[in-house]
């Protein structure tokens, strides 16, 4: 069965230093892979996403995520957080043949001045 | 474009009573999904829509949830009778085309709570 493990339920970074927020998944096959960003009150809005080809995937507001199939993982990162950064982060895998998506737990992100 | 839009986004009322959430999707998207986010459960698929027919309404907890969409502007999540383990936040999105690859569009939200 397809599943998302976001291990880090709270980090925090301070700003200006680098951010790694972890996600594995289980997936029978070739998975689409997905990065969401839910700001506080707000709706989940796309980071980035992986369907296939180059391994590390670049999206909006500097964000960059690596898939690793050897590993199950699709790790999203960041060089340097800025204070707007702060929000939950949803790490999502998709079905091939089907409208649905199974989202991690999330995790939120904190930053320190 | 207003991108999506819910509404209420609060709700407050008591058990036993009816609820109805309400979204308009983004004009042109032809696919219409309903989430559920709770903190035991994190973010569920409740049912989609394709140009307004029902296509997978298997996260759909039970008979006292139901969802319609009668045109290609809106649609709505009912609870008849709410109860307080319905209390979560629902989210509606919308994407264009379909399939895992398209982009889903997040509204804000609604927040649920039922007493």
């Amino acid at each position: 069965a397809q599943s998302v493990t976001q291990p880090d339920i709270h980090i925090t970074v301070s700003e200006g230093a680098s951010l790694e927020l972890r996600c594995n998944y289980s997936y029978g096959a070739t998975p689409y892979l997905f990065w969401y960003v839910q700001s506080p009150g707000q709706g989940l809005q796309l980071l980035l996403k992986y369907f296939s080809g180059d391994t590390l995937v670049q999206g909006i507001k500097g964000f960059e995520a690596e898939f690793k199939r050897s590993q199950s993982s699709f790790n999203l990162r960041k060089p340097s957080v800025h204070w707007s950064d702060a929000a939950e982060y949803f790490c999502a895998v998709g079905a091939h043949n089907f409208n649905k998506f199974y989202f991690g737990s999330g995790t939120k992100l904190n930053v320190k001045p | 474009d207003a991108g999506v839009i819910q509404s209420p986004r609060h709700e407050v009322t008591e058990m036993g009573q009816e609820v109805t959430l309400r979204c308009k999707p983004i004009s042109g998207h032809d696919y219409l999904f309903w989430y559920r986010q709770t903190m035991m459960r994190g973010l569920e698929l409740l049912i989609y829509f394709n140009n307004n027919v029902p296509i997978d309404d298997s996260g759909m907890p039970e008979d006292r949830f139901s969802a319609k969409m009668p045109n290609a502007s809106f649609s709505t999540l009912k609870i008849q009778p709410s109860e307080p383990r319905d209390s979560a936040v629902y989210f509606c999105a919308s994407s264009s085309t379909g399939g895992t690859t398209d982009t889903q569009y997040f509204g804000p939200g609604t927040r649920l709570t039922v007493l």
